[in-house]
Order: C-alpha cells, then sequence, then structure tokens
C-alpha cells in the first residue's frame, strides 16, 4: 500500500520566515496530495491541494510543488504568522475515479509540528 | 461547520468493554473514514466506506469493527480485543471518485480506564 513520510516532525521558524515542510509518497498511482493543518484540539482542515497533472499551486502565502518523478511533495509558508502554529498533514490518495470504482483512500504523514515564535 | 458531527468529544471506557462512537454527516457524502491519532504517529487508518453496505479494513482494523446501514452513520466499535484503544479518534468524509476535500468530524478522545 502506499506510504507517505513526512519531515521534519517540529520545526521553529521567525515571525515572517518562510516554513518548508517535505513528503514523499510511494505508490506512483496516487494523484491527489492535500495538506491539512490541525490547531491544537481542533479537527484537521484541508489549507491546499495539488494534483498529479499540476507542478506548482499557490495561495497567498502557501504553495506546494509536486515533484512526480521523485514522488515527493513539499508545502512552503511564507511570510509565518503566530496564527501558522499548528501541525501540518500531508497526505496521498490511492486508486480513485470512475473508471477503476474505488473511492479515494487518503494516506496520511505523521505530521509537522510548526511554531511561530515572534 | 463541515457538517460532520462525532460524539461523545470525551468517552471513557473499563478495560474488557466494546464501546462505539458515532460519526453522522449531512453532506451527502458516500465515503466515510475513520482514523486513529496518535502522537507522533499521524492519522492511521482504521475502516472506510465508499457506500451503504459496504466497508473495508484500513491499515490498523484489528480490534475495530463498523458498520454502514445508513448514508448519514458511520459508528466506530473498539471491542476489547483492541489492546491500546486509548487514542484520539477522527471521522472523515469525501465525495468519492473525485479527489475532493475530506472533511473531519471534531474527534472522540478515548481513554481506558
Amino acid at each position: 500500500g502506499e506510504n507517505v513520510e513526512q519531515h521534519p516532525s517540529t520545526l521553529s521558524v521567525q515571525e515572517g520566515d518562510s516554513a518548508v515542510i517535505k513528503c514523499t509518497y510511494s505508490d506512483s498511482a496516487s494523484n491527489y496530495f492535500p495538506w491539512y493543518k490541525q490547531e491544537l484540539g481542533k479537527r484537521p482542515q484541508l489549507i491546499i491541494d495539488i494534483r498529479s497533472n499540476v507542478g506548482e499551486k499557490k495561495d497567498q502565502r502557501i504553495a506546494v510543488t509536486l515533484n512526480k518523478t521523485a514522488k515527493h511533495f513539499s508545502l512552503h509558508i511564507t511570510e509565518t504568522q503566530p496564527e501558522d502554529s499548528a501541525v501540518y498533514f500531508c497526505a496521498a490518495t490511492q486508486g480513485g475515479g470512475i473508471v477503476t470504482g474505488t473511492a479515494s483512500k487518503l494516506t496520511f504523514g505523521t505530521g509537522t509540528r510548526l511554531q511561530v515564535t515572534l | 461547520d463541515g457538517g460532520i458531527t462525532q460524539s461523545p468529544k470525551y468517552l471513557f471506557r473499563k478495560e474488557g468493554q466494546n464501546v462505539t462512537l458515532s460519526c453522522e454527516q449531512n453532506l451527502n457524502h458516500d465515503a466515510m473514514y475513520w482514523y486513529r491519532q496518535d502522537p507522533g504517529q499521524g492519522l492511521r487508518l482504521i475502516y472506510y466506506s465508499q457506500i451503504v453496505n459496504d466497508f473495508q479494513k484500513g491499515d490498523i482494523a484489528e480490534g475495530y469493527s463498523v458498520s454502514r446501514e445508513k448514508k448519514e452513520s458511520f459508528p466506530l466499535t473498539v471491542t476489547s480485543a483492541q489492546k491500546n484503544p486509548t487514542a484520539f479518534y477522527l471521522c472523515a468524509s469525501q465525495l468519492p471518485y473525485k479527489n475532493t476535500e475530506a472533511f473531519f468530524g471534531q474527534g472522540t478522545r478515548l481513554t481506558v480506564v
């Protein structure tokens, strides 16, 4: 099955600096890569996603890049703010599609705890 | 806020007892999932269901059981066979086949006493 590795497990940056979180996946059939943010005591929520037909996607201060050949994707947060402090999870889906008749099965990385200091 | 509700928020279980966690969604999603969250181990898939009356084992299904009798509901039973059940459990739902956003419930924290 799919295996997703995520690094680093913890990351501390100063406010205004950039943060980068990296993930690798094992199944070349995976074609959807979302990123979730989980604040303390709350549910994970989607912040950005990318599909395998795109190499990069940006949404304000957040960007995600995908390298299908190397099977890795990364989350970039620029101009970090204290409210960016949270645990971030990457994920990859195996299968999924009307043709295959299978649902997407999200496999998550182990998470990165980001701390933005003043 | 997402339309997916888990209950209860906190649950205590004595050793040897079965306990059922509730998950209900009004998003009209066909796919539903149960994840277990432990510190430093991310989200691990327990069971998932693509459609009513159908479900598949995830990566850590041993000691758990589910049912999917209604589209809106996907309850998880933690049985006495689960040796280390203390964890945070998250339910999620998603439109199947389209690789779209999964919406999570607020979670249930289960503690064995």
